[in-house]
């Protein structure tokens, strides 16, 4: 079975800095990986992927994320962060042979102040 | 297009009262998926539909009836709720049970009273 951790519950951070927002997952065999985000009394909107191919993926509004697989990790990144990216972010595993649930992590809340 | 549509937005109802869930697709995905989210939690899969059939049922109590008309619509039929089952409920759809990248409607959010 897999599992995502993602230890920060939430991070603040003024607007402009650069963010992180850290996943690890576990899993004995490959997986899909996936960032989706929750703005407040909204549906998941899917964020960025990692199916196979460049371990770098890049959404349109400028976040990134990093698929390690020795550290077993899928990172968020934004380089200048804005006050509408104040929202919940959700890492989510699934495995990549048939079928199989799409675990979430338990969500980090980004909060971004001026 | 990847939109993902749920009516209603809000729903409120009673214990006793009978009332549906609607979600519809029109992206061709062959797969749909009903989830629960309480405030401040991750969504829970509570049914998967594949080309139409249920493949996937995680425990739900009865008093939760899902039903798949066809292949862009997903219906959740609501009956006799408790006031815990008060939370948003989200549907999602991907194009089958192997491609997962799955895209999420706006919710319903219910109130049982």
């Amino acid at each position: 079975a897999q599992s995502v951790t993602q230890l920060d519950s939430q991070v603040p951070v003024f607007e402009e800095a650069p963010v992180e927002l850290r996943c690890n997952y576990s899993s004995s065999v490959s997986v899909y990986l996936f960032w989706y985000v929750q703005y407040p009394n909204q549906g998941l909107q899917l964020l960025l992927k990692y199916l196979s191919g460049s371990t770098l993926v890049e959404s349109i509004n400028g976040f990134e994320a990093e698929f390690n697989k020795s550290q077993t990790s899928f990172h968020l990144r934004k380089p200048s962060v804005h006050i509408s990216d104040t929202a919940e972010y959700f890492c989510a595993v699934t495995m990549n042979t048939g079928f199989q649930k799409l675990v979430f992590g338990t969500g980090t809340r980004l909060l971004v102040s001026p | 297009d990847t939109e993902v549509t749920q009516t209603p937005k809000h729903l409120v109802m009673g214990m006793t009262n009978k009332k549906s869930l609607k979600c519809e697709q029109h992206m061709g995905h062959r797969a749909m998926y009903w989830y629960k989210q309480k405030a401040k939690k991750p969504p829970e899969l509570m049914f998967v539909y594949s080309y139409e059939k249920l493949s996937i049922n995680e425990s739900v109590p009865s008093r939760f009836s899902p039903e798949c008309p066809n292949s862009s619509l997903l219906n959740l039929h609501l009956h006799a709720l408790q006031p815990e089952d008060s939370a948003l409920y989200l549907c999602a759809s991907s194009p089958d049970h192997l491609r997962v990248t799955q895209y999420f409607g706006p919710g319903t959010r219910l109130t049982v009273l």
